[in-house]
């Protein structure tokens, strides 16, 4: 599976947007790209998928590049709650792609 | 509907000894996988189920550890004997389908002293 390269952490303040952002140079055309978070003491947990578009759901939005070599998470309104880690990850449509490989995501720290 | 579960959530046992980890995956979920963090690395696939058999096993460290899911149902991951690297936290994940979104438990916490 193609690599992932994220920020080893990143710091919000509460109620403000917040832009996790993932390096994907290698992906192949029919890598979708993940996104999970961990919170506290968790099983991580998922959050967002998209493969070209752009994606929004109740949890975050995906802003994919159109080159597909980038993408960026999207929290809105960040809350407390949001603290966690936050893994970028690339599934192919091959049984490889059927596991999760994560890599160290990135920390976000909220703050009040 | 219920999420997936996992016992025991801590499990302390010697260096040697024996310790099974079981997991019930959400209800209808064919797929199961197995997944560790062990301390300071990264969350590091072990197995895949596709109901009772073993899609992919290409994650497992050695042949200390074995996984069963007869049944198709609950799964179970034992590690004999344990060694003292095995201690990190262990979970669980189930989906409907592969390459769907995995839903996971909350992890069993296992040291080996």
């Amino acid at each position: 599976d193609a690599k992932t390269t994220q920020p080893n952490s990143m710091e919000s303040n509460e109620e403000e947007p917040v832009h996790l952002p993932c390096n994907h140079s290698t992906i192949s055309g029919t890598d979708y790209i993940h996104w999970y978070r961990q919170l506290p003491s968790q099983g991580p947990e998922y959050v967002i998928h998209g493969l070209t578009s752009n994606v929004n759901n109740r949890m975050a939005s995906l802003a994919i590049a159109e080159d597909r070599k980038s993408s960026t998470l999207i929290l809105h309104r960040a809350t407390l709650r949001d603290a966690a880690v936050y893994y970028c990850i690339l599934r192919g449509l091959n049984n490889a792609g059927n596991m999760l490989t994560f890599g160290g995501g990135t920390r976000l720290m909220v703050k009040p | 509907e219920a999420g997936v579960t996992q016992f025991p959530s801590h499990s302390v046992i010697e260096k040697g000894q024996t310790v099974t980890l079981r997991c019930d995956p959400i209800s209808g979920h064919d797929n199961l996988y197995w997944y560790r963090r062990v301390m300071g690395k990264e969350i590091k696939f072990l197995l895949h189920f596709v109901k009772e058999s073993k899609q992919d096993e290409s994650g497992m460290p050695n042949n200390r550890f074995l996984a069963e899911r007869t049944g198709g149902t609950y799964s179970t991951l034992k590690v004999q004997p344990a060694e003292l690297e095995d201690s990190g936290v262990y979970f669980c994940a189930s989906s409907r389908l592969a390459g769907h979104e995995q839903f996971f438990g909350p992890g069993t916490r296992l040291t080996v002293l």
